[in-house]
């Protein structure tokens, strides 16, 4: 079963920027567009970003999906030490007929 | 509130059988889909099938279908992921899920953790 691809790690430092990105193809990410998920360590994953790129109540504000093309991206701004997480990336495929979830980025804020 | 609730943590052996439940509460259980998702130990997330509870429908993974069985029992909200014949590889924390009309993830169980060994 095809997944996404999310680069396996990024660093930033406290109160930067931090870009994540999730590449699929024209039958999930390109078409569907995909939501993001954060993974605390120990915890169920968390929706952060809906496929729309809207926010759940109770997100903040820091957290900015978006989309180009088969690429959909996650920035996180001001980075806070409780941002440290796993974040996944998940998409329906309408080829497959299967959601496909991203491989996973664990951020660390240095 | 919206809230998922798995039942609790499990050892089996290998070839035994097992039934893991996920109680949907805080909102209509019948409109909105249930998947449940695989994450092994120290590994990404995996999605198994989801079911729709308003008839059962139930689509898989080509991974997970003749491996393991989703249902639903509409008439207390409860949505089931079984084995009838579990093996080591098994060993993983299953998260049920609710799934939008617009194919995202929006509330999640706590997990279930699953543990094989002989």
């Amino acid at each position: 079963q095809a997944g996404l691809t999310q680069p396996p790690s990024v660093s930033k430092g406290l109160r930067q920027t931090a870009t994540l990105t999730c590449t699929g193809n024209s039958n999930n990410v390109g078409k569907q567009g995909a939501g993001w998920l954060q993974q605390h360590q120990g915890h169920p994953p968390k929706l952060l970003s809906y496929r729309n790129n809207d926010r759940p109540s109770g997100i903040s504000e820091r957290f900015s999906a978006s989309r180009s093309g088969n690429t959909a991206s996650l920035t996180i701004t001001g980075l806070q030490p409780e941002d440290e997480a796993d974040y996944y990336c998940s998409a329906w495929d309408s080829s497959l007929s299967a959601y496909v979830f991203g491989t996973g980025t664990k951020v660390t804020v240095l | 509130e919206v809230q998922l609730v798995q039942s609790g943590a499990e050892v089996k052996k290998p070839g035994e059988s097992l039934r893991i439940s996920c109680k949907a509460s805080g909102y209509s259980f019948t409109s909105y889909w249930i998947s449940w998702v695989r994450q092994m130990p120290g590994k990404g997330l995996e999605w198994m099938g989801r079911i729709d509870p308003t008839d059962s429908y139930t689509i898989y993974s080509p991974s997970f279908e003749g491996h393991v069985t989703i249902s639903a029992d509409k008439s207390i909200s409860t949505a089931y992921l079984q084995w009838s014949s579990l093996g080591a590889s098994d060993t993983a924390m299953y998260y049920c899920a609710r799934i939008t009309g617009y194919h995202d993830f929006d509330y999640w169980g706590q997990g279930t953790l699953v543990t094989v060994s002989s």
